[in-house]
């Protein structure tokens, strides 16, 4: 199986501020991944696929990049409804993977 | 509009059978895979399975072979997850979500269904 590692698992952070999430994959896999937002009681909702591309609907201050083993999540410029739980999910092969999941809370 | 709707909460003792459902809507529901996310309480998520609902053609991950049985009815666009025999172990939140971008059944996973919370006590 790929293990997929998101770091940090939790991160405080101000309204404002600028925050990276990164996952490694244990293996290449291309840039078949995508990023994922929960809401405590909330089903997951999707930021970005394919490591890079916003998915519509998605505020532009959010920004995926990577290819291969490294990929990270960048939030510009934090706002109040951006403190949530995230995590990345890698599509590249069987079985389907999650990073563990980023907790982003208000300092 | 694109949407899943799945079934509503659960409770069920340890031994019992259950078959949660998600149904699709508002797409072509025989074209996307429907995959199976659990997701345990104050856990993160979980990939088990996914099935195209077109041939029925299921994949799991070894965590959850043999655990839950993951089915499909095309002629009413919904996709299913069973269990035969319930553990205390099974208490989560399981999602439904529509796979896209996929290749060889590995997907991306774009819309989600709202979960369905199943608990399992004695």
């Amino acid at each position: 199986d790929i293990q997929m590692t998101q770091s940090p698992s939790s991160l405080s952070a101000s309204v404002g501020d600028r925050v990276t999430i990164t996952c490694r994959a244990s293996q290449g896999i291309r840039n078949d991944l995508g990023w994922y937002q929960q809401k405590p009681g909330k089903a997951p909702k999707r930021l970005i696929f394919a490591a890079s591309s916003l998915q519509s609907g998605v505020p532009s201050r959010f920004s995926g990049s990577g290819s291969g083993t490294e990929f990270t999540l960048t939030i510009s410029s934090l706002q109040p409804e951006d403190f949530a739980t995230y995590y990345c999910l890698q599509h590249y092969s069987y079985p389907q993977t999650f990073g563990q999941g980023t907790k982003l809370e208000i300092k | 509009e694109v949407q899943l709707v799945q079934s509503g909460a659960e409770v069920k003792k340890p031994g019992e059978s259950l078959k949660i459902s998600c149904k699709g809507s508002g797409y072509s529901f025989t074209t996307y895979w429907i995959g199976w996310v659990r997701q345990m309480p104050g856990k993160g998520l979980e990939w088990m399975g996914i099935i195209y609902p077109g041939d029925s053609d299921t994949r799991y991950s070894p965590s959850f072979q043999g655990q839950v049985t993951i089915s499909a009815d095309k002629s009413i666009s919904t996709a299913y997850l069973q269990w035969s025999s319930l553990k205390a172990s099974d208490t989560a939140i399981y999602y439904c979500a529509r796979g896209v971008y996929c290749s060889g059944g590995t997907c991306y996973l774009d819309y989600w269904g709202q979960g369905t919370l199943v608990t399992v006590s004695s």
